[in-house]
């Protein structure tokens, strides 16, 4: 696609409950971020995969937070047993480059509020 | 650890005024530095960025941004702003060696 789509844009849950939130990024990017931002915050940084290697998931808060992503192609971040302090904006980015000279592409976001 | 800091949360402008909103960064090593975007309701997008070379970078919509290495600093600038400047601005500074570290963000709002 022409850009970083993630899906889906609004989600409201129970607390408890587990939620699925799906990025696909720019076709032929091989690295993928995955961001967390609070009301009034920075970005978070959260899971980061960049081809064949093992994803870099020193950003993850907690063990109820899990990312996998398929090849170069679609990513998936899961919130299990959600907690009213998950709510935030998730932001995924990808970027065609390796190393630190890495434009990030960025999606629109969800917001996940747990109620 | 690394950190980024941007030292106006919030700030007010009328148009035709300038600009500058601050950005240090706590790294000791090479860094490669952005200025990222978010106007409302759009994607964060990348505004400028430096790698290397000259410390004044030229960005999209007449911003500009130095790098002081001896200050760790990135200030952003713009010599007269619009209200379509109304923004979050974020900066972010990546070290040769690991990911990316975002400041906070600064909302500018550009009054008509």
């Amino acid at each position: 696609g022409a850009g970083v789509s993630q899906s889906p844009s609004n989600k409201v849950t129970e607390k408890g409950k587990d939620v699925e939130l799906r990025c696909d990024p720019i076709s032929g990017h091989t690295a993928l971020y995955w961001y967390r931002q609070r009301l009034g915050q920075g970005l978070e940084f959260l899971i980061y995969f960049q081809g064949n290697s093992a994803p870099d998931k020193s950003g993850l808060p907690s063990d109820r937070f899990s990312a996998e992503r398929t090849g170069e192609s679609v990513s998936t971040l899961t919130i299990q047993r959600t907690q009213q302090e998950d709510s935030a904006v998730y932001l995924c980015a990808s970027s065609a480059e390796q190393g630190t000279k890495n434009i990030q592409y960025f999606g629109a976001g969800t917001r996940l509020s747990v109620l | 650890a690394q950190s980024v800091s941007q030292h106006n949360h919030h700030v007010i402008l009328s148009e035709a005024a300038s600009l500058e909103l601050g950005c240090n960064y706590s790294y000791g090593g090479t860094v490669n530095l952005f200025w990222y975007v978010q106007y409302p309701g759009q994607h964060l997008q990348l505004l400028l960025k430096y790698f290397s070379g000259d410390p004044l970078v030229k960005g999209i919509k007449g911003f500009e941004a130095e790098f002081i290495k001896s200050k760790f600093s990135f200030n952003l600038r713009k010599p007269s702003v619009q209200w379509s400047d109304t923004a979050e601005y974020f900066c972010a500074v990546t070290p040769s060696a690991g990911k990316s570290t975002f400041g906070d963000g600064t909302t500018l709002t550009v009054k008509p």
